[in-house]
């Protein structure tokens, strides 16, 4: 299995510009998660989907932050304004629902300008 | 979720067996132990989990003390490439409650 698969990997954008990380999820795999990982606060869950539905979205920051699943093999998180301290390691990743063993991607480094 | 206490760094000598310690006092009858890593640059990996039983799988042990308020991760031959950034997680077996704290950074030295 090719495992999740993230794009871009590195982004550099400035302020105010629309950003759109993608992740495509492990073939089977019902269950889908966003990630923020930032040297001050660690990890940090931002939205949670299961079975393309969101099921849990009380991390994400604020409304520049959005989500979509639109079919089971792939997934977006928006960002509209980006700004400075957006900047972030993005993680997905995916799991067979009701377990706790994830399978991450290598993340998508974002840098805001 | 109960919170977990780890230490925040640790040395292993290469070839030794590194023997990682986590505190989960408040854990409740249904939360699972969980193991992840996180090598430099990279996503975190699953390692392992528990409930109550000691588990072994090919990457390591996990030792749960029969309260289970406490556990460790034993990996039994540690090689360079087992630095990395060690989170124990202990979760209601929901997946959406993973909640990563600030880990144990575990450095082997040759």
């Amino acid at each position: 299995d090719a495992g999740v698969i993230q794009s871009p990997r590195h982004e550099v954008t400035e302020m105010g510009q629309e950003v759109t990380l993608r992740c495509k999820p492990i073939s089977g795999h019902n269950s889908l998660f966003w990630y923020r990982q930032t040297m001050m606060r660690g990890l940090e869950l931002l939205i949670y989907f299961n079975n393309n539905v969101p099921i849990d979205d009380s991390g994400m920051p604020e409304d520049r932050f959005s989500a979509k699943m639109p079919n089971a093999s792939f997934s977006t998180l928006k960002i509209q304004p980006s700004e400075p301290r957006d900047s972030a390691v993005y993680f997905c990743a995916s799991s067979r629902s009701s377990t706790g063993e994830l399978f991450f991607g290598e993340g998508s480094r974002l840098t805001v300008l | 979720d109960a919170k977990t206490t780890q230490p925040t760094s640790m040395d292993c000598a290469e070839g030794r067996a590194a023997n990682l310690p986590c505190n989960h006092s408040t854990i409740s009858g249904n939360e699972y132990v969980y193991w992840y890593r996180q090598i430099h640059s990279q996503g975190p990996q699953y390692i392992i989990h528990g409930l109550k039983n000691n588990e072994t799988n090919e990457m390591a042990s996990l030792i749960i003390t029969e309260d289970r308020k406490s556990s460790t991760l034993i990996l039994p031959h540690a090689t360079l490439r087992d630095t990395a950034v060690y989170y124990c997680i202990v979760n209601g077996g929901s997946a959406r409650q993973l909640t990563f704290g600030s880990g144990t950074q575990l450095t082997v030295l040759p």
